[in-house]
C-alpha cells in the first residue's frame, strides 16, 4: 500500500519569501511522485513529477521538488512567493504498474502582501 | 492539450434522487477516474476504468456506480443521493504511456439537500 502525508494543512508566507511545502510518502516499491496545484473553483493542474532519473525536478511557475529516498520525502519549494501562488497544493504517489494515484490531504498556501 | 470536461460545474439534488455526473476526455486515454474531494481529506478515489466496460472499485465506492460505454466517456452514478455525498467530484484521465500523470476536469460541486 502507498500513502502520502502532507505536513501543514495551511501555510502562510509573505510575498517574496521562500515557499516550502512538505510531503512524505510511504511505498514498498519505487515511487513515482507528483505535485498538483488547484486554484479556486478549478480542477488540478500538474506542477511537476518525478518518475526516474534526476532527483531534483523543476516544474512550472518556478517550483521545484527533490526526491530524497532516504528521507521518503518530496518537498516542494519556490525561492520567492508571488501572490498568484495562493492555491491548494496536493502531493501524490503511484508506482510502476499501478493505475491510480494516492493523494495527500493537501496544503493551502496563503501569500501575504 | 488534453481536455477533460465535466457536464456540470454546480449541481443541486434532493435526497433520494438518482444523479448522473458525466466526464468526457478528448485524448483517447484508456484510463479514467472519479475522485471526491472534501476539506482536510484530499482526493479519494471512488472508481476507475481501464478500458471500455471495465471498472475497478477505488477506496470509497459505497453508494456509487459507474458506466463506461465509450472510451471517451465515464459516468458516475449516485443511485440514491444522500446528504453525505455532498462534495466536489473530480474526473481525471490518463493514457497507457508510462508518464503516469493524470489530467483533471474542472470538477462538479454537488449539493444534496
Amino acid at each position: 500500500a502507498q500513502s502520502v502525508t502532507q505536513l501543514g494543512s495551511h501555510v502562510s508566507v509573505s510575498e517574496g519569501a521562500l515557499v516550502l511545502l512538505r510531503c512524505n510518502y510511504s511505498s514498498s516499491v519505487p515511487p513515482y511522485l507528483f505535485w498538483y496545484v488547484q486554484y479556486p473553483n478549478q480542477g488540478l493542474q500538474l506542477l511537476l513529477k518525478y518518475t526516474t532519473g534526476a532527483t531534483l525536478v523543476k516544474g512550472i511557475n518556478g517550483f521545484e521538488a527533490e526526491f530524497k529516498k532516504s528521507e521518503t520525502s518530496f518537498h516542494l519549494t519556490k525561492p520567492s512567493a508571488h501572490m498568484s501562488d495562493a492555491a491548494e497544493y496536493f502531493c501524490a504517489v503511484t508506482a510502476a504498474g499501478r493505475r491510480a494515484l494516492t493523494f495527500g490531504s493537501g496544503t493551502r498556501l496563503q501569500v501575504q502582501p | 492539450d488534453v481536455k477533460v470536461t465535466q457536464s456540470s460545474r454546480y449541481l443541486v439534488k434532493r435526497t433520494g434522487e438518482k444523479v448522473f455526473l458525466e466526464c468526457v476526455q478528448d485524448m483517447d486515454h484508456e484510463n479514467m477516474f472519479w475522485y471526491r474531494q472534501d476539506p482536510g481529506l484530499g482526493l479519494r478515489l471512488i472508481y476507475f476504468s481501464y478500458d471500455v466496460k471495465m471498472k475497478e472499485k477505488g477506496d470509497i465506492p459505497e453508494g456509487y456506480s459507474v458506466s463506461r460505454e465509450k472510451k471517451e466517456r465515464f459516468s458516475l452514478i449516485l443511485e440514491s443521493a444522500s446528504t453525505n455525498q455532498t462534495s466536489m467530484y473530480l474526473c481525471a484521465s490518463r493514457g497507457r504511456q508510462n508518464s503516469y500523470e493524470q489530467y483533471f476536469g474542472p470538477g462538479t460541486r454537488l449539493t444534496v439537500t
